[in-house]
């Protein structure tokens, strides 16, 4: 069965940081590229960021560039995002996703961990 | 940026058919998918290029995509059924979803 189980989140003050990992399993993790996306409380979904199968290609939305890292340890079978520089705004539930192989889309989502930035 | 432009509601009557509508420059030339979310969970997708249904997923929904828009129908809609539903396609290798639709069925 595959399990993405993210972990990680909580308070934060802004221009803090914080890093967020999501434990695969049940899948050969290291041949999938893998996603993150976040939901602010009460508003729609918003893809962040993405990675390649061997952690080389990266991609991240505008709003995260330059403050967020996306990286992969695939001995682990673990993504992690690294945040810094962290705003109000970046205030969300934070899932791990896989694209399904030939599916372009989204077929296993974890079950989210939430980022508050406040003071 | 890409955009793609969903209705903010839509409201159905059990039993009766619901579609959902995804709105983007050329969308017919990309791979749309639709995802469900119910409160609190996670979302589950339940379309993928355009009008392919995962296992698991009732047959009463379809897709389709052509032009600039993409359609989520739902037949003999069901109470369990409400839910928003989120379309989404990709940019190059970033991932766009549109804004969300609630499904209302009363």
């Amino acid at each position: 069965e595959v399990q993405l189980v993210e972990s990680g989140g909580g308070l934060v003050q802004p221009g803090g940081s914080l890093r967020l990992s999501c434990a695969a399993s049940g899948f050969t993790f290291s041949t999938y590229w893998m996603h993150w996306v976040r939901q602010a409380p009460g508003k729609g979904l918003v893809w962040v960021s993405r990675i390649n199968t061997d952690g080389v290609s990266t991609t991240y939305a505008d709003s995260v560039k330059g403050r967020f890292t996306v990286s992969r340890d695939n001995a682990r079978n673990t993504l992690f995002l690294q945040m810094n520089s962290l705003r109000a705004e970046d205030t969300a539930v934070y899932f791990c996703a896989r694209v399904g192989a030939g599916t372009f889309a989204i077929d296993y989502w974890g079950q989210g961990t939430l980022v508050t930035v406040s003071s | 940026s890409y955009e793609l432009t969903q209705p903010p509601s839509v409201s159905v009557s059990p039993g009766q058919t619901g579609s959902i509508t995804c709105s983007g420059d050329k969308l017919g030339d990309k791979f749309a998918c639709w995802y469900q979310q119910k409160p609190g969970q996670s979302p589950v997708m339940v379309i993928y290029q355009d009008n392919k249904r995962p296992s698991g997923i009732p047959e009463r929904f379809s897709g389709s995509n052509s032009g600039n828009t993409a359609t989520l129908t739902i037949s003999e809609t069901q109470a369990m059924d409400e839910a928003d539903y989120y379309c989404q396609a990709w940019d190059s290798s970033t991932a766009v979803f549109g804004g969300g639709t609630k499904l209302t069925v009363l």
